[in-house]
């Protein structure tokens, strides 16, 4: 089945600019969407797509996805950004099709 | 408003068998493919199921494969998750969520957790 690599965590001062990369096989040909986490709330969906935000997402949101890594770019950091990032894909080559990457903490 | 609201956890001793809902409003059940996904403390999300719109195709994870069926009543916008032959490692908080173009999840719910132990 597809695998994605994420870094564990990345620390981030407020104000400054957060990158999590999400790296997978040929990635760039696949579609990527990245879920927010915090503790006791449900999940959000930040980016899908590849780059595109829902609405309700600001726009210090934003990622890109080419060759084998995928990355989910936070600027102007808040605190109210610390929580866990996921990537995910869908696989079409596996019965396993929803694929999430192990997810990256942010720490601010 | 979107709401998506999951019940059913609970402790349940390792073979014992739990049923999980998730009752829906906001948009149309019917028209919408769902999923299950868990995530077992300290780990990530984990997808383990999807059901289509009138029940005609579903997933499962190999994890959960045999011992766990998804299923849905479109009439009364409700998901629901039957889990039997359950392990120790299927401790986890149970989200359900929606499905967008059969490629990503765009609504969940908050979760319910399900607690596997002797």
């Amino acid at each position: 089945s597809y695998v994605l690599t994420q870094p564990p965590s990345v620390s981030v001062a407020p104000g400054k600019t957060a990158t999590i990369s999400c790296e997978g096989n040929n990635i760039g040909r696949k579609s990527v969407h990245w879920y927010q986490l915090k503790p006791g709330r449900a999940p959000v969906l930040v980016i899908y797509y590849d780059k595109d935000r829902p609405s309700g997402i600001p726009e210090r949101f934003s990622a890109s996805n080419s060759g084998n890594t995928a990355t989910l770019t936070i600027r102007r950091v808040e605190a109210g950004d610390e929580a866990d990032y996921y990537c995910q894909v869908w696989d079409t080559s596996s019965d396993q099709r929803y694929v999430f990457g192990p997810g990256t903490r942010v720490t601010v | 408003e979107v709401q998506l609201v999951e019940s059913g956890g609970g402790l349940q001793r390792p073979g014992g068998s739990l049923r999980l809902s998730c009752a829906v409003s906001g948009f149309n059940f019917s028209d919408h493919s769902m999923h299950w996904v868990r995530q077992a403390p300290g780990k990530g999300l984990e997808w383990i199921s999807f059901i289509s719109t009138r029940s005609s195709v579903t997933h499962y994870a190999d994890s959960v494969k045999g011992r766990f069926t998804i299923s849905r009543d479109n009439a009364h916008d409700s998901l629901y998750l039957q889990m039997n032959s359950l392990r120790v490692e299927d401790t986890a908080v149970y989200f359900c969520a929606r499905d967008y173009g059969g490629n990503f999840l765009d609504y969940w719910g908050q979760g319910t957790l399900v607690a596997v132990s002797s």
